[in-house]
């Protein structure tokens, strides 16, 4: 089993659409969660970042992070065409200089088409 | 603007032969870096962690003579894949991080390696 799940997708959804991306996970020593988006052939760029259970908001994202239930979310409101891309949930245990290991899931690939 | 910058962004190279690929900080100091690899349509995996000034740590499964990992500056960590075939092909991608725990962390734009 991996340590972090992620359905892989792909997701197809119209313009204007509500997305929801989620990811599992075993370890419950992670403790921050993170959301890149990663356009093809490009490094991942950082989204959203919680540490620990709870929300985050920013513009059109939101961030759920569920430790109970060893789930996470992201949230796109209004999607649009510029938001096709693969998104990657991300988790790290450890804190001081090895808080940059980070566990990735599988990646979902989202379009939005107009 | 990016805060880290990854050099080269592609190179084709023969089998055989080694490639190096650096990882620079812009604007921080950055005393561990990471290094990761990702194969078309797949994830992220962790191959490394550079230290700088000492022995970088490997992950399992991770060969450490043909990845070396040399992190001789706090704004610069480099990835050699040595005597290279073309299973090694593959997106490389580094990372580091501003600070300690919270802190952002940043990803380079990564470097596409093809072994022909």
């Amino acid at each position: 089993q991996k340590e972090v799940e992620q359905d892989p997708g792909p997701l197809s959804v119209p313009e204007g659409a509500i997305v929801s991306l989620n990811c599992t996970y075993s370890n419950s020593a992670f403790q921050y969660f993170m959301w890149y988006r990663q356009y093809s052939r490009k490094g991942p760029e950082l989204l959203m970042y919680t540490y620990s259970s709870g929300n985050k908001e920013d513009g059109r994202f939101t961030a759920q992070v569920d430790k109970s239930s060893k789930y996470i979310s992201l949230f796109i409101r209004d999607s649009q065409p510029s938001d096709s891309a693969t998104y990657l949930c991300a988790m790290s245990s450890a804190g001081g200089t090895s808080y940059g290991k980070l566990t990735f899931g599988q990646g979902t690939i989202l379009t939005v088409h107009p | 603007g990016a805060v880290v910058s990854q050099h080269p962004s592609w190179v084709i190279c023969k089998s055989g032969t080694s490639v190096k690929i650096e990882c620079r900080s812009l604007d921080f100091q950055a005393t561990t870096m990471f290094w990761y690899r990702q194969f078309p349509k797949q994830s992220l995996m962790l191959m490394a962690t550079s230290n700088e000034g000492s022995k970088a740590t490997y992950e399992q499964g991770v060969e450490k003579d043909k990845f070396l990992i040399n992190h001789a500056s706090l704004t610069l960590s480099t990835l050699t894949v040595t005597s290279a075939h073309p299973e090694d092909s593959s997106f490389y991608i580094c990372s580091a991080s501003r600070g300690g725990s919270g802190n952002t962390i940043y990803f380079g734009e990564g470097s596409w390696l093809t072994v022909v």
